[in-house]
């Protein structure tokens, strides 16, 4: 079964600096990869979706890579903003069903 | 709507009385997930429908939880007898591709606390 490891587990950064967060999977025979961010108390809000052809997608601010072989996605944010502090979740496909596994996430916080 | 609608946004409930949550997808999207967040946990897959095919219902933890999509549209799980340990927010995802192939976009969540 696929398993989802995020490092850091949480995040602390002054505004305006560029940051990485990390995920990694066991099973690299993914077609995807999806990267989202959850607000307190609310639901997941979708940021970016690789697709296993792609290396990298970007979408603004945010930069998400792809490595199936090695079994590694990161999500690069540049200049952040204290908008941007959320908790950060990656989720890779279980192999053979139609399921995600998510990480644990990596909680952001950005200080003005 | 323009998103993923759940109902209730909140519910809290006696031990043993039984809940249903409402999942209303976004128009057109054929896959359905029901997920569960527990506090310091990660997400749980519940179960997912996709059209007219069987669901597969791999992740529900127990045989008191339940899930119906109606119509292809709107979805409600229910859960009987509630228990404490079901206290959780239980998070809808709707795609309009199939499996995993496509983006999943989620609703707010319904909070749910079992006293």
């Amino acid at each position: 079964k696929q398993e989802v490891t995020q490092i850091p587990a949480a995040l602390s950064v002054p505004e305006g600096e560029n940051l990485v967060l990390n995920c990694s999977f066991t099973d690299s025979a993914i077609y995807n990869l999806q990267w989202f961010r959850q607000d307190p108390g609310k639901g997941l809000t979708s940021l970016l979706l690789i697709q296993s052809s792609q290396r990298e997608q970007t979408s603004g601010r945010l930069n998400a890579s792809l490595d199936k072989s090695s079994g590694r996605s990161t999500l690069y944010i540049a200049a952040s903003q204290p908008g941007d502090s959320a908790t950060y979740l990656c989720a890779a496909p279980n192999s053979g069903y139609s399921t995600l596994t998510f990480g644990k996430g990596t909680m952001l916080l950005v200080s003005p | 709507g323009a998103g993923v609608s759940q109902s209730p946004s909140n519910k809290v409930t006696e031990k043993g009385k039984d809940v249903e949550l409402r999942c209303d997808p976004i128009s057109g999207h054929t896959a359905l997930y029901w997920y569960r967040q527990s506090l310091g946990q990660g997400l749980e897959f519940l179960i997912y429908f996709q059209g007219n095919s069987a669901p597969d219902k791999s992740g529900l933890p127990s045989d008191r939880f339940s899930a119906e999509r109606t119509g292809g549209s709107v979805s409600t799980l229910t859960i009987q007898r509630t228990q404490q340990e079901d206290s959780a927010v239980y998070l809808c995802a709707s795609s309009p591709r199939p499996g995993n192939t496509g983006e999943l976009f989620f609703g707010e969540g319904s909070r749910l606390t079992v006293l």
